[in-house]
């Protein structure tokens, strides 16, 4: 596709439900980013892929989360136990890579937690 | 205290003003520094790009580094009511370029 692409666009869950947001990347882009938005803020990282290895995972807030890129292009963020502080906007960004630091960002998925 | 303050506005100017937007910081690893422009309802967008120290330009739009104070700025020259937007600024180290910190924004209006 021309752009980051994610999924869903909005996604509202019971709290203690799992939840999986996905990011379709742009095509040959080897870096690929999870951020997470709060309103009125701006975006917090929270992991990192180059290829499949997942290079920096600092930003994850607990166990709960976590991330995949089992073949180098599409992301998976799942959140297990989701509780209402996760309520958020997730926010996945690529990147060419290397010492290309200019990523951009699909349009995010609103996720609430009630 | 976060590493990257920048200042909240919001900021209202009449069109053709010129606009300063800033943004300071505390990690002195930072190399790598970005101005965002994000719309409503949209995701951010790279504006400018710079690395290390110094001015860079391109159109209406001017990024400055100081890295000894800490302090980056971005210049719109010309501001035009499609300039209205929230502007982040971020930054990233050399040895994890991939993991960007960002400011929380200032949200511009250009009146006409």
């Amino acid at each position: 596709g021309a752009g980051v692409s994610q999924s869903p666009r909005y996604k509202v869950t019971k709290r203690g439900q799992d939840v999986a947001l996905r990011c379709d990347p742009i095509s040959g882009h080897v870096s690929l980013y999870w951020y997470r938005q709060a309103l009125g803020q701006g975006p917090e990282f929270l992991t990192y892929f180059n290829y499949e290895a997942q290079q920096d995972k600092s930003g994850l807030p607990n166990d709960r989360f976590s991330a995949e890129r089992p073949e180098g292009s599409i992301s998976t963020l799942t959140i297990q136990r989701t509780e209402q502080r996760d309520s958020a906007m997730y926010r996945c960004a690529s990147s060419l890579g290397g010492t290309n630091t200019e990523a951009f960002f699909g349009q995010g998925t609103r996720l609430t937690v009630v | 205290q976060k590493e990257v303050e920048q200042d909240p506005g919001p900021l209202s100017v009449p069109e053709g003003a010129i606009v300063s937007l800033n943004c300071t910081y505390s990690n002195s690893a930072f190399q790598y520094f970005m101005w965002y422009r994000q719309y409503s309802r949209k995701g951010p967008e790279l504006l400018m790009y710079t690395y290390s120290s110094g001015n860079k330009e391109d159109g209406r739009f001017t990024a400055q580094v100081d890295k000894s104070s800490k302090y980056i700025s971005l210049f719109i020259r010309d501001s035009q009511p499609s300039d209205s937007a929230t502007y982040l600024c971020a930054m990233g180290t050399n040895t994890n370029a991939g993991k960007s910190t960002f400011g929380d924004g200032t949200t511009l209006t250009v009146k006409p």
